[in-house]
């Protein structure tokens, strides 16, 4: 069974705070994706790794960084976190062969709440 | 831009009757996937379909990929108070991004 871990389920951070969310999966997938989900928003893409070290922007990227310097293992970093940063972050991972990706596969979420 | 519109929005049914929800895009997707999510959990990939009218089982979930390719269903038979939660159907775009749909909110009373 496919297995991604997020370091907390539950965060509490003040403004300006800076604030690192964990990922870890055990798949040995290529492909590793952070996302955030809202209310009314649904599911919005915020990074994803195609391989270590390598990063692309999603759709909402502003206020994030990311870090992959292993394979198994994706970090999404608020370098200043802010109120309208408060959200449900969900990591995923997926399979990729011959340039084509597979399903994606979600941890726990970590929820963030940021005052 | 690409959309998936899922319904119902939302169903209450008695334990032990089937579901039916459908997904309906306005592009034609090469991949179709069904996720489960429970309050509080990050979504559960229930089934995934990859070729046009592939009709795929888990268990009780049935699903099946639209010959036009721009269309998925999902069944449920029997269900159990514990498949109360949001079930979302997703596409892959340009084979990795994930857009899902809006979600169907099942509630099961026994």
């Amino acid at each position: 069974d496919v297995k991604v871990t997020q370091s907390s389920r539950y965060l509490v951070k003040r403004t300006g705070e800076k604030v690192f969310l964990e990922c870890v999966q055990d798949m040995d997938h290529e492909n590793m994706f952070w996302y955030r989900q809202d209310p009314g928003l649904g599911l919005r893409l915020i990074y994803f790794s195609y391989d270590v070290k390598m990063k692309e922007k999603g759709d909402i990227p502003e206020g994030y960084s990311v870090s992959r310097e292993k394979k198994e293992r994706f970090s999404l970093i608020l370098e200043s976190a802010s109120t309208n940063q408060t959200s449900m972050y969900l990591c995923a991972s997926s399979f990729e062969y011959s340039g084509f990706s597979y399903e994606q596969y979600f941890g726990p979420g970590t929820r963030l709440t940021v005052t | 831009g690409q959309q998936l519109n899922q319904s119902p929005q939302s169903m209450f049914i008695q334990e032990g009757e089937d579901v039916s929800m459908n997904c309906t895009s306005s592009s034609i997707f090469n991949t179709w996937l069904w996720y489960k999510q429970e309050p509080g959990e990050g979504p559960v990939l229930l089934i995934a379909l990859y070729k046009a009218g592939e009709l795929t089982s888990n268990g009780r979930l049935t699903a099946q990929f639209g010959i036009t390719r721009k269309d998925s269903f999902l069944n449920i038979s029997a269900s159990i108070p514990s498949d109360v939660g949001i079930y979302f159907c997703a596409d892959l775009v340009n084979t990795d991004k994930l857009i899902f749909g809006t979600g169907t909110r099942l509630q099961v009373f026994p």
